[in-house]
């Protein structure tokens, strides 16, 4: 059974980094692409970024480019998000996800999230 | 990159059928067989309902599809159900990047 489990969430100062992880078992993680996900409180889903299986294509939305970095670990079976320069709107439930192949098109599998907030 | 477009509410009778439409452009729904349809209950991660188009993974039910014409993605559930009472999300590959839309929520009268 595919299981994701995000952690490293928690209150964080605006201008402050934070770094998400995500432990994935019950399938080849080398093999999937994976994702972030976030949900502000009480709003819709919004694709935050994604790596391809081999780390080569890397894609962020436009809200966090320049802020955020996506890496994993495949010996680790682990995903990561660095957020530096925090602002109120990132504050949301993130999800890590698993993609349905290698590169990055479509979230398949998710986990249940680790909430971040941003505030002083 | 702006989120695709859906409708904010749409409620159906149990036993009746709706359809929740997804606008987006030419760069994301309309040139990529990549829309994806998703099922959130409160309090719950989404769920993948609908894949490339009109794909459905294993174990959701054949009441539940998805189709595409130009810019337009829908996703059609039939035979309404209560447990399909939900906020559903369409999701569209645009080559760089992903993107959502806004959420419809779903009311079985």
């Amino acid at each position: 059974e595919v299981q994701l489990v995000e952690s490293g969430g928690g209150l964080v100062q605006p201008g402050r980094s934070l770094r998400l992880s995500c432990a994935a078992s019950g399938f080849t993680f080398d093999d999937y692409a994976m994702h972030w996900v976030r949900q502000a409180p009480g709003k819709g889903l919004e694709w935050v970024s994604g790596i391809s299986w081999n780390s080569g294509s890397i894609g962020y939305a436009d809200s966090v480019k320049g802020r955020f970095t996506i890496s994993r670990d495949n010996a680790k079976n682990s995903l990561y998000l660095q957020m530096n320069s925090l602002r109120a709107e990132d504050t949301a439930l993130y999800y890590c996800a698993k993609d349905l192949g290698p590169r990055v098109v479509v979230t398949a599998t998710w986990g249940q999230g680790t909430l971040v907030t941003v505030s002083s | 990159q702006s989120a695709l477009t859906q409708p904010r509410s749409v409620s159906g009778s149990p036993g009746q059928s709706v359809t929740i439409s997804c606008t987006g452009t030419s760069s994301d729904v309309g040139g990529y067989n990549y829309v994806s349809w998703y099922q959130q209950h409160p309090g719950k991660a989404p769920k993948l309902m609908i894949y490339d188009v009109s794909k459905r993974p294993s174990g959701v039910p054949d009441r539940f599809s998805g189709s595409k014409s130009g810019n337009t993605a829908s996703l059609t559930i039939s035979g309404l159900q209560a447990e399909d009472e939900a906020d559903y999300y369409c999701c569209s590959y645009a080559g760089s990047y992903t993107l959502f839309g806004g959420g419809t929520k779903l009311t079985v009268l």
